[in-house]
């Protein structure tokens, strides 16, 4: 069965910083792209963040580019999102998500249950 | 960027009724759409891919179509357990991957 588990969310000051991890488990991890999505509350979903799986290939929403990054360690079937210079915009919960096929961009097929970050003073 | 709508936003139906929401796209994406089902506190559940792909499980009430710009949803007949929000999602560029702003189909 395959399982995505995020953890890492707390309440955070404006400017502070975060890492959020996603284990996963019930798959071969390193045969795919993962990404990061999130949803404020009561908003829609907005997608963060890809990486390949080789972790060779990254992307970011220019609403966090250069503040987070993304990476990935296949030897511990983690995804990882660390989180900088953080700003109450920033407050969601954030999924981690498999794609379903081989592509770096294809459809989820699998979410974790998501972590939720407060960016809050 | 590539900017998903979503019509209506809102829409209430009863059990039974034929139900479509339509996503457009602001430029061509092919048939690179998905639609997920989204329950309150849950996760997103993946429904439909390459615009009319229906994903393993999902019941076939479920049914997508279009290309290019314009896509449908469409649920044939509404049952109790599809009241929920959905959310188109273009794959054809990833920088961004987008998704639409999401329809609410509640009880009428």
């Amino acid at each position: 069965e395959v399982q995505l588990v995020e953890s890492g969310g707390v309440v955070v000051q404006p400017g502070g910083s975060l890492r959020l991890s996603c284990a996963a488990s019930g798959f071969t991890f390193d045969d795919y792209a993962m990404h990061w999505v999130r949803q404020a509350p009561g908003k829609g979903l907005e997608w963060v963040s890809l990486i390949s799986w080789d972790g060779g290939s990254t992307y970011y929403a220019d609403s966090v580019k250069g503040r987070f990054t993304i990476s990935r360690d296949n030897s511990k079937n983690s995804l990882y999102l660390q989180m900088n210079s953080l700003r109450a915009e920033d407050t969601a919960l954030y999924y981690c998500a498999k794609v379903s096929g081989i592509a770096v961009a294809d459809p989820f097929d699998y979410w974790g249950q998501g972590t939720l970050v407060t960016v809050s003073s | 960027d590539i900017q998903m709508t979503q019509s209506p936003s809102t829409l209430s139906a009863s059990v039974g009724d034929r139900v479509t929401i339509t996503c457009r796209a602001s430029q061509s994406i092919s048939s690179w759409l998905a639609w997920y089902q989204q329950k309150p506190g849950k996760a997103p559940k993946l429904l439909i891919y390459k615009a009319s792909s229906l994903e393993s499980g999902v019941p076939s009430r479920f049914s997508g179509s279009g290309s290019g710009t314009e896509f449908t949803l469409t649920i044939s007949s509404l049952q109790p357990d599809d009241f929920a929000t959905y959310y188109c999602q273009q794959y054809n560029s990833y920088s961004p991957l987008t998704f639409g702003p999401g329809t609410k189909v509640d009880i009428k």
